[in-house]
């Protein structure tokens, strides 16, 4: 079966710019999560959707936003964009809760 | 919040010796613990997934044993083949928190032929 599609996979915006990065779930999967994902960081959780409801979300600024269709399908979208947002954006999908697939994400470069 | 904290940062072995990651959370009420596999270029992928009501879990050359009341985990790797070598990571989550994982700093693994 497909995985979870992320497009597109790579990105170079200029500071100040924004930025929509998509993400198709694996086929029946309800619930859609982002990370970011930098080398002084490490893996962080960005906010989670399940039917269109937004179910989480992490400690990052309001610039960082995201939705999903009825169709699971999601999206998220950073604004005003800063240098320190250059990094991995990884889109996961489950079922239910537990056992996330990730997709091999779209690498953002802010110039 | 919840914090994962993962050792060592690298590790080197010889192919069919054993490799072993820890990692401590500080949430007791953190009920799930997957361990994810990233090879370069690629997003991480599920290799391993053990809950609070488990002990340990195996899966052929994988395998995962949980301490709650010391509040840590490990993987264990036997056999290490080549194709082993990546970028491993833990990662806990809440009861209730839904999927929100929060993740170890990852262990390079290199697997020398």
């Amino acid at each position: 079966k497909a995985g979870v599609t992320q497009t597109p996979r790579y990105l170079i915006k200029t500071r100040g710019q924004q930025v929509t990065l998509s993400c198709s779930p694996i086929s029946g999967h309800r619930s859609v999560s982002w990370y970011q994902q930098t080398p002084g960081q490490g893996l962080q959780f960005l906010f989670e959707y399940f039917s269109e409801t937004q179910r989480n979300k992490g400690n990052f600024p309001g610039r960082f936003s995201g939705r999903q269709f009825s169709n699971s399908r999601s999206e998220m979208n950073v604004s005003t964009l800063e240098l320190g947002d250059s990094a991995l954006y990884l889109c996961a999908s489950s079922f239910e809760t537990y056992g996330y697939t990730f997709g091999s994400g779209t690498r953002l470069t802010v110039v | 919040g919840e914090n994962v904290e993962q050792h060592p940062s690298t590790l080197s072995v010889q192919e069919g010796d054993s490799a072993v990651i820890k990692c401590t959370y500080s949430d007791s009420a953190s009920n799930y613990f997957p361990w994810y596999k990233q090879e370069l270029g690629k997003g991480p992928q599920l290799i391993i997934d053990i809950r609070s009501n488990v002990g340990e879990k195996k899966d052929q050359r994988i395998a995962v044993t949980l301490n709650k009341t010391a509040k840590h985990f490990s993987l264990h790797i036997t056999e290490t083949q080549p194709e082993d070598s990546a970028v491993y990571f833990c990662a806990a989550t809440p009861q209730g928190a839904g999927n929100k994982l929060t993740f170890g700093g990852g262990t390079r693994v290199l697997v020398k032929p």
